[in-house]
């Protein structure tokens, strides 16, 4: 079975802007979780959705938002963009328990 | 809101020392998971506990979920130079699978 697998790989934009991340889970997967992960903060839960619908949500602000489609991918948006938001955003597919790591988007923000 | 430590943030160990991660959550978790990250990589699931008291074994890796369900360990027998990378903690709370992160422990072996 083919991994998760997340695009773009790199991304470069300006203060400002806004972005869309995308994530498409291993096939059968309906669970796709979203993580923010800096030095500073470490691996922090965004958002987590099951069917199209979002069952979870860590303590971000509403400039983050995401979505999921009927094939079960996954799209987050960071609008109005900051210079804190540059991070490797990772998402992760699961079934039952186990969670499976993409390898992650590295935005930077300048 | 909950917060999940790690102990401690940095090991460095001679290759065939044992090595010793430990996880703390303010509450009372339903499970927890390990993961590891290699350098430049992305966490790859290790093993999940759930029950209370619960030891797992995987070849040279001991993982312990503690009696309160609020704490868990992770033991490396004999490291060898491939155990390099970061060990992250994750917990979640009865009734949702929203993780929440330890802090990680990097670890580094001498060999």
């Amino acid at each position: 079975k083919a991994g998760v697998t997340q695009t773009p790989r790199y991304l470069i934009k300006t203060r400002g802007q806004q972005v869309t991340l995308s994530c498409s889970p291993i096939s059968g997967h309906r669970s796709v979780s979203w993580y923010q992960q800096t030095p500073g903060q470490g691996l922090q839960f965004l958002f987590e959705y099951f069917s199209e619908t979002q069952r979870n949500k860590g303590n971000f602000p509403g400039r983050f938002s995401g979505r999921q489609f009927s094939n079960s991918r996954s799209e987050m948006n960071v609008s109005t963009l900051e210079l804190g938001d540059s991070a490797l955003y990772l998402c992760a597919s699961r079934v039952g328990g186990e969670q499976y790591f993409g390898p992650g988007t590295r935005l930077t923000v300048t | 809101g909950q917060q999940v430590m790690q102990i401690p943030q940095y090991q460095h160990v001679q290759e065939g020392e044992d090595f010793t991660t430990y996880c703390n959550s303010s509450t009372t978790l339903s499970n927890i998971q390990w993961y590891k990250q290699r350098p430049g990589g992305h966490p790859v699931f290790l093993i999940q506990l759930v029950k209370s008291g619960e030891v797992k074994k995987q070849k040279r890796l001991t993982f312990q979920f503690g009696e309160a369900k609020k704490n868990s360990s992770l033991h490396i027998t004999a490291t060898q130079t491939t155990d390099v990378g970061t060990y992250f903690c994750a917990g979640a709370t009865s009734g949702t699978y929203k993780y929440i992160f330890g802090t990680g422990t990097r670890l580094k072996v001498l060999a």
